[in-house]
């Protein structure tokens, strides 16, 4: 059974970047896709990317592309997601979830979720 | 992108009823729709997965069901630890993935 902890929480300056980590257990990060969402402050979810464990291949959604960056270390088993050019509106629980293996599959439900870690973005 | 409409944005029932809770996509979906719970302070928790399949230890009191674009999530006699806010998710056509606004289900 796959569990997922996360890294903690980050304060960050406006501009600046964050790295969340994402550490699996109970399976190998080559089984695994990885999806990052995340939750602004009394706000719903919002998906940001997908990572597939074995190719490496990414998918994203397009308000994140180019300020997101996704990986892998399989060695570690941990996914790895990178904001760039912070904002202030960036401030959010960041989630990473186990996802589907494969570009375009049609089970892309995400199970587990890692515990969340908060990044807030403030001058 | 598929849009996904929740409805309403929050519910106040009494504990011990039942209540469905309602998830609408813009495009048919086919039944590639599931459904989390979020607690307070929590991770999102998957509930349904295939529009109505349970995911593993998920009680029998949460069922979903629906196809295309409608879908509904019905709770059996509510527990005090079902009130929590849930979300629908298509998966039907990604990138992106994307999520209903939440229902928030609130002791009356």
């Amino acid at each position: 059974q796959v569990h997922l902890v996360q890294s903690g929480a980050e304060a960050k300056k406006p501009g600046a970047s964050v790295k969340v980590s994402c550490q699996a257990s109970g399976d190998t990060l080559t089984r695994l896709g990885i999806s990052w969402m995340r939750q602004a402050p009394g706000q719903g979810l919002e998906w940001m990317g997908w990572i597939s464990g074995y190719s490496g291949n990414t998918n994203s959604a397009e308000k994140f592309q180019g300020r997101l960056t996704m990986d892998t270390d399989t060695s570690t088993n941990i996914a790895y997601m990178e904001l760039r050019s912070l904002r202030s509106d960036d401030t959010a629980v960041y989630y990473c979830a186990s996802s589907c293996l494969r570009a375009n599959c049609l089970t892309n439900y995400l199970d587990p979720w890692g515990q969340g870690t908060l990044v807030t973005v403030s001058s | 992108e598929i849009l996904m409409t929740q409805a309403p944005a929050t519910l106040s029932v009494f504990p011990g009823e039942r209540v469905t809770l309602s998830c609408r996509a813009s495009q048919s979906v086919s039944n590639n729709l599931a459904w989390y719970q979020q607690r307070p302070g929590q991770a999102p928790r998957l509930l349904i997965y295939g529009a109505s399949t349970r995911a593993t230890g998920i009680s029998a009191r949460f069922s979903g069901s629906g196809s295309g674009t409608v879908f509904t999530l019905t709770i059996s006699s509510l527990q005090s630890e079902d009130f929590a806010v849930y979300y629908c998710q298509q998966y039907n056509k990604w990138p992106p993935i994307t999520f209903g606004q939440g229902t928030r289900l609130e002791i009356k």
